[in-house]
């Protein structure tokens, strides 16, 4: 079955400061992979996906995520920290055959510090 | 533009009572779901509608139902409501197939007394 691991619940850098979130992703079979991102009291909202084309995904932001087999990573970067980017960021997985929902982590909250 | 819309936003009941959460769709997608969201959970999936006319369980469907009602409406019941069943609930859709982007509505905030 497949699932997704986020390393660390909690990550704080400072404005301006390169932002890394990581996850690893299990799976037997070519996943999508997906990053959402959900701000305060709100619904979750679409950062980027992965889907089999290029393994370096652009998302809104300034946010990107390179797809690695090899590691079964997909980890999400930011060159510089922005207030605004204060946030819980979710990875997801899910495959191309079937209906099977997306599978999440359980989820990185990211602080910004002045 | 209404994406996903699902009601109540807040609600409290007591425990055994019984309710349901409406969610409604407008990007003519055929498959719709239930999320919960706890703290240091992420999100876990309750049920799922691969399209009009099925449903199937999710990874903690315990305690509640759904109901497919039409290709926009997906609803989910709390039959006899139970404090373990207090968080926050989100209606999402999306196309078929895995590399579509699901779509998630505003969030429902339940708590049972």
């Amino acid at each position: 079955a497949q699932s997704v691991t986020q390393l660390g619940s909690h990550v704080s850098v400072s404005e301006g400061a390169l932002v890394l979130l990581r996850c690893n992703y299990s799976s037997s079979v070519p996943p999508y992979l997906f990053w959402y991102v959900q701000y305060p009291n709100q619904g979750l909202q679409l950062l980027l996906k992965y889907t089999s084309a290029a393994t370096l995904v652009k998302g809104i932001n300034d946010f990107e995520a390179e797809f690695k087999k090899s590691e079964t990573s997909f980890h999400l970067t930011k060159p510089s920290a922005h207030m605004s980017d204060a946030a819980e960021y979710f990875c997801a997985v899910s495959f191309a055959s079937g209906n099977t929902p997306l599978v999440f982590g359980k989820g990185t909250r990211l602080s910004v510090i002045a | 533009n209404a994406g996903v819309t699902q009601t109540p936003k807040f609600q409290v009941l007591k425990t055994g009572q019984s309710m349901t959460l409406q969610c409604a769709q407008d990007m003519n997608h055929n498959s719709m779901y239930w999320y919960r969201q706890d703290p240091g959970m992420g999100l876990r999936l309750i049920y799922y509608s691969a399209s009009e006319g099925t449903t199937d369980k999710g990874e903690v469907p315990n305690g509640y139902n759904v109901s497919r009602l039409n290709k926009r409406e997906f609803s989910l019941r709390l039959e006899s409501a139970a404090p373990s069943q207090t968080s926050v609930y989100f209606c999402a859709s999306s196309g078929q197939g895995g590399g579509n982007t699901i779509y998630f509505g505003e969030g429902s905030w339940l708590t049972v007394v």
